[in-house]
C-alpha cells in the first residue's frame, strides 16, 4: 500500500469552518500529490508537492492550500470550508527510479471523505 | 489543456463475455495508466503504458496504447464478476515533465452480471 495513511478517513463540518487534512507517507518519497474525487469528473489535482517546503497548484487549487514541512506529511486546509467543498479526498505518492525517469507511478491512499453542511 | 475521456461511462455485461473501455486524450503525452476502483475503496494501479504500441496484459484484462491516434484501450475477456469496478484511465499533463500531473477520465463503472 506504499505505507501512505491519511486522517481523518471521515469528517463532518459545517460551512465556515477550517479543516486540515493530513497525508502521512513512511517511505520517504518526494512527490506528494491531493486529489479530489467527484461523481463525474473522475479525480482531479488540487496540489501537489515536489519536496519540503516546495508545492505547486494542480487543476483545482481554489480554495485550498497545502503545506509540507517535513518529508513524510503533507498537509491540505480548506480555510473556510463551503459545500462545494463536499468530496473524497486522496492523497498520493509518486514511485519512480528518478526524477526524469519514465516509469513513474502513483499510489493513492485510502482516502478522507469530507462532509461539509 | 489535456481533456481525457473514457466511454462507456457504464457498462454492465454478463459473464463470460468480452468488452472493450476506450481511453481518448486530447493533446501528446508520453505516459498513460489504469486504474481500479472498488466501491468506498482507493484506486489500485493496473497499468503502465509508456510507449505506442505498448500492450499489457494480466488475467481478463490487457490493455494496449496508440499514441498517434491518442487512444488506449482496455479489453476484459470472458468477464468474471469480480471484475465488477470502476476503471480510470489518466494521462500525464506536463509532457516530458517531472511533476508527472495525472489528468483522469471520468471512470466506466463495469457491472458483471452472472
Amino acid at each position: 500500500d506504499a505505507g501512505i495513511t491519511q486522517s481523518p478517513r471521515h469528517k463532518v463540518t459545517e460551512t465556515g469552518t477550517p479543516v486540515t487534512l493530513r497525508c502521512h507517507q513512511t517511505e520517504n518519497h518526494r512527490y506528494m500529490y491531493w486529489y479530489r474525487q467527484d461523481p463525474g469528473h473522475g479525480l482531479r489535482l488540487i496540489h501537489y508537492s515536489y519536496g519540503v517546503k516546495d508545492t505547486d497548484k494542480g487543476e483545482v487549487s481554489d480554495g485550498y492550500s497545502v503545506s509540507r514541512s517535513k518529508t513524510e506529511d503533507f498537509l491540505l486546509t480548506l480555510e473556510s470550508a463551503t459545500s462545494s467543498q463536499t468530496s473524497v479526498y486522496f492523497c498520493a505518492i509518486r514511485e519512480g527510479l528518478a526524477d526524469w525517469s519514465s516509469y513513474n507511478e502513483q499510489f493513492f491512499g485510502p482516502g478522507t471523505r469530507l462532509t461539509v453542511l | 489543456e489535456l481533456k481525457v475521456e473514457q466511454n462507456p461511462l457504464f457498462l454492465s455485461m454478463q459473464e463470460g463475455k468480452n468488452y472493450t473501455i476506450y481511453c481518448n486524450y486530447s493533446t501528446t503525452s508520453d505516459r498513460l495508466y489504469w486504474y481500479r476502483q472498488d466501491p468506498g475503496k482507493s484506486l489500485e494501479s493496473l497499468f503502465v503504458l509508456l510507449s505506442n504500441g505498448a500492450v499489457k496484459q494480466e488475467g481478463r484484462l490487457m490493455a494496449s496504447l496508440d499514441t498517434k491516434a491518442r487512444l488506449s484501450t482496455l479489453h476484459i475477456t470472458a468477464a468474471v464478476h469480480d471484475l465488477s469496478a470502476t476503471y480510470f484511465c489518466a494521462v500525464v499533463g506536463n509532457y516530458g515533465g517531472a511533476t508527472n500531473k495525472l489528468i483522469f477520465g471520468t471512470g466506466t463503472l463495469l457491472a458483471v452480471q452472472p
